[in-house]
């Protein structure tokens, strides 16, 4: 079976140009969550959805964040613009379940982001 | 103060021993308790889930919550170096989870 899916693995971009990271979550999951992960405040929950609605943003950290998802197989992370503060790996997880945070959660591989 | 505190480490132990990974919190609140591993370049993965007080076993991995004195730890018994990871307490109430920081263990052979 297919995990999470996410892409790209790397991105290396500048500051100020627009990135979108992908995420595929595991067929037959309905909830799906998007993490950021520093050195520094380790692991944070910026959004989530479940059935392709969105739950809870208070984590996304301001407006040049969005994050869709226009079916159950596909969701994106947009930053724009961004910035040399968002470098981080982000994760995609998925779950099957009821939309709750508390639920067992499957990781993607992660996207490493670096704004230079 | 954090709400959840985990020693970063690393920690570094021979192939065979007994390892102890711990988190404390400050949320009285806080009603299930997960640890979560993650290998290098990798996502975390969930290994043991309990909830409320008390000890949950499966093979090698024990998951203890001492609600009491705000403190849960995870024993890797007879510990192997496919064990080397970091490993992340998880813990939460109705919908809000937090994750600690992570504790990078090394498993020499």
């Amino acid at each position: 079976d297919a995990g999470v899916i996410q892409s790209p693995r790397h991105e290396v971009t500048e500051m100020g140009q627009e990135v979108t990271l992908r995420c595929k979550p595991i067929s037959g999951h309905n909830s799906l969550f998007w993490y950021r992960q520093t050195m520094m405040r380790g692991l944070e929950l910026l959004i989530y959805f479940n059935n392709n609605v969105p739950i809870d943003d208070s984590g996304m950290p301001e407006d040049r964040f969005s994050a869709k998802m226009p079916n159950a197989s596909f969701s994106t992370l947009k930053i724009q613009p961004s910035e040399p503060r968002d470098s981080a790996v982000y994760f995609c997880a998925s779950s099957f379940g009821q939309g709750r945070t508390n639920e067992k959660l499957f990781f993607g591989s992660g996207t490493q982001l670096s704004v230079l | 103060q954090k709400e959840v505190e985990q020693d970063p480490g690393p920690l570094s132990v021979p192939e065979g021993a007994i390892v102890s990974l711990n988190c404390t919190y400050s949320n009285s609140a806080f009603q299930y308790f997960m640890w979560y591993r993650q290998y290098s370049r990798k996502g975390p993965e969930l290994l043991m889930y309990t909830y409320s007080s008390g000890n949950k076993e499966d093979g090698r991995f024990t998951a203890q919550v001492d609600k009491s004195s705000k403190y849960i730890s995870l024993f890797i018994r007879d510990s192997q170096p496919s064990d080397s990871a970091t490993y992340l307490c998880a813990m939460g109430f109705n919908n809000d989870m937090r994750f600690g920081a992570g504790t990078r263990l090394t498993v020499k052979p």
